[in-house]
């Protein structure tokens, strides 16, 4: 069961900016809990993109960044790239019932 | 760097229970903590369950009623057992090494299709 909501698709051109929202509630982003950011590129595992709102692991180009506001966190890939085509998902910590991981819906970035 | 594989049969029957386990190889730290993802074809991903490295566990509520993590880090292993399966359960099934509340290192994930 998904919690935080996204877009289920977006589009841009190569070098264009494009952003992901991410909706949440009050017993998850918007008690505190730190979101991050994780790409699945066709037929791979995810991989961690962004951790703790707007932290990148090593080896992430800085043309991703994260940002989180009130009950909502955004993805923003700018200066897009054709390798960028790739499913997007949030992830937080809900602190509702024994408290539990929820992830996004999911989005389809295509370039 | 660590490294994560999942293992188990690929093919379980409506009503038997699906047996997966995690071979970890690298940092295995009892700070980190071991969980289990999945992801039916062509939909998104699901949370199921964690265990920490000194042994708590936390599962999701919509499937807590069905699901058992154990895990045996001393062995680099730990495993999820999801009881009365249904071709809803079909799903690619991840695991996956946390710290906090994100998940660092995955696995490759393996299928396993419910069916008789």
């Amino acid at each position: 069961q998904s919690v935080l909501t996204q877009p289920p698709s977006v589009s841009g051109a190569p070098g264009q900016r494009v952003t992901i929202s991410c909706t949440g509630s009050s017993s998850n982003i918007g008690a505190g809990y730190d979101v991050h950011w994780y790409q699945q590129l066709p037929g791979t595992a995810p991989t961690l993109l962004i951790f703790n709102n707007n932290n990148r692991p090593s080896g992430v180009p800085d043309r991703f960044s994260g940002s989180k506001s009130g009950t909502s966190a955004s993805l923003a890939i700018t200066g897009l790239q054709a390798e960028d085509e790739a499913d997007y998902y949030c992830q937080s910590y809900d602190s509702s019932l024994t408290g539990f991981y929820v992830f996004g819906t999911g989005t389809k970035v295509t370039v | 760097q660590v490294q994560l594989l999942e293992s188990g049969p690929g093919l379980v029957k409506p009503s038997e229970t699906l047996s997966l386990t995690c071979s970890v190889s690298g940092d295995s730290d009892s700070n980190y903590h071991w969980s289990w993802i999945r992801q039916p074809p062509g939909k998104g991903l699901e949370w199921i369950a964690y265990i920490s490295g000194v042994g708590s566990t936390n599962y999701s509520p919509s499937l807590m009623n069905r699901v058992t993590i154990t895990g045996d880090m001393s062995k680099n292993q730990f495993s999820l057992k999801l009881n009365s399966v249904t071709a809803a359960d079909t799903a690619v099934y991840y695991c996956a090494r946390g710290v906090m509340y994100e998940l660092e290192s995955w696995g490759q994930g393996t299928l396993v299709t419910v069916s008789s």
